[in-house]
């Protein structure tokens, strides 16, 4: 079945305590990205890969980081997690990049205490 | 003015009504629009994807592409129950800054009541 994979589904943390969210899809797409969804903000793109090695900043980057070293996996880490990252994040996904069909995952919910 | 505005709702209507759902945007760079779907606790989903200007249906949706008013719909006939999710409009193209990418609306809550 063709999807997109996140994990943990749900996460509580401490600030300043280091994680990472695993984002991994097996449909062999080129074009990853990571969001987070706020009430009465919406979805805001974090960071994106266009292809293996490749990524680049998206609305709101600063607290987090990316790496693509493979072309399925895309995880999200944040360094040190401040109280104000605290929202549901979404991994994404498409064949050749954001004006394709974008597949999503399940989403993370994660509270920074 | 924001890139994309769209009306959070929340809309309550009965099962059989027709829903109207609506963006404006203000980048007349954008050239793919999109709808997708969010259930409760789930990822959205792509549910319409339209290029430049002109309408498209599927089955029960149709959605409509206004560029010369930077206004887009989305329309369900004969609204069912299972309707019941947010709705976000979405669009690409380049932004005010000069870079291309994908923005969504803030989504538009539609509860269908049996």
């Amino acid at each position: 079945e063709a999807q997109v994979t996140q994990n943990p589904r749900y996460l509580i943390t401490v600030t300043g305590k280091k994680l990472t969210v695993t984002c991994s899809q097996n449909m062999n797409h080129e074009y990853m990205s990571w969001y987070r969804q706020d009430p009465g903000l919406g979805l805001r793109q974090i960071y994106y890969s266009m292809n293996v090695e490749v990524t680049d900043k998206g609305d709101v980057p600063e607290g987090y980081k990316v790496s693509r070293k493979e072309k399925r996996n895309f995880p999200l880490i944040l360094e040190s997690p401040s109280p104000n990252q605290t929202s549901l994040y979404f991994c994404a996904s498409s064949w050749g990049g954001f004006n394709e069909k974008l597949f999503f995952g399940s989403g993370t919910q994660l509270s920074v205490l | 003015q924001k890139e994309v505005e769209q009306d959070p709702g929340p809309l309550s209507v009965p099962e059989g009504a027709i829903v109207s759902l609506n963006c404006t945007y203000s980048n007349s760079a954008f050239q793919y629009f999109m709808w997708y779907r969010q259930y409760s606790r789930k990822g959205p989903e792509l549910l319409m994807y339209t290029y430049s200007s002109g309408n498209k249906e599927d089955g029960r949706f149709t959605a409509q592409v206004d560029k010369s008013s930077k206004y887009i719909s989305l329309f369900i006939r004969d609204s069912q129950p299972s309707d019941s999710a947010t709705y976000l409009c979405a669009m690409s193209g380049i932004t005010q800054g000069g870079s291309e990418k994908l923005v969504f609306g803030k989504g538009t809550k539609l509860t269908v009541n049996p």
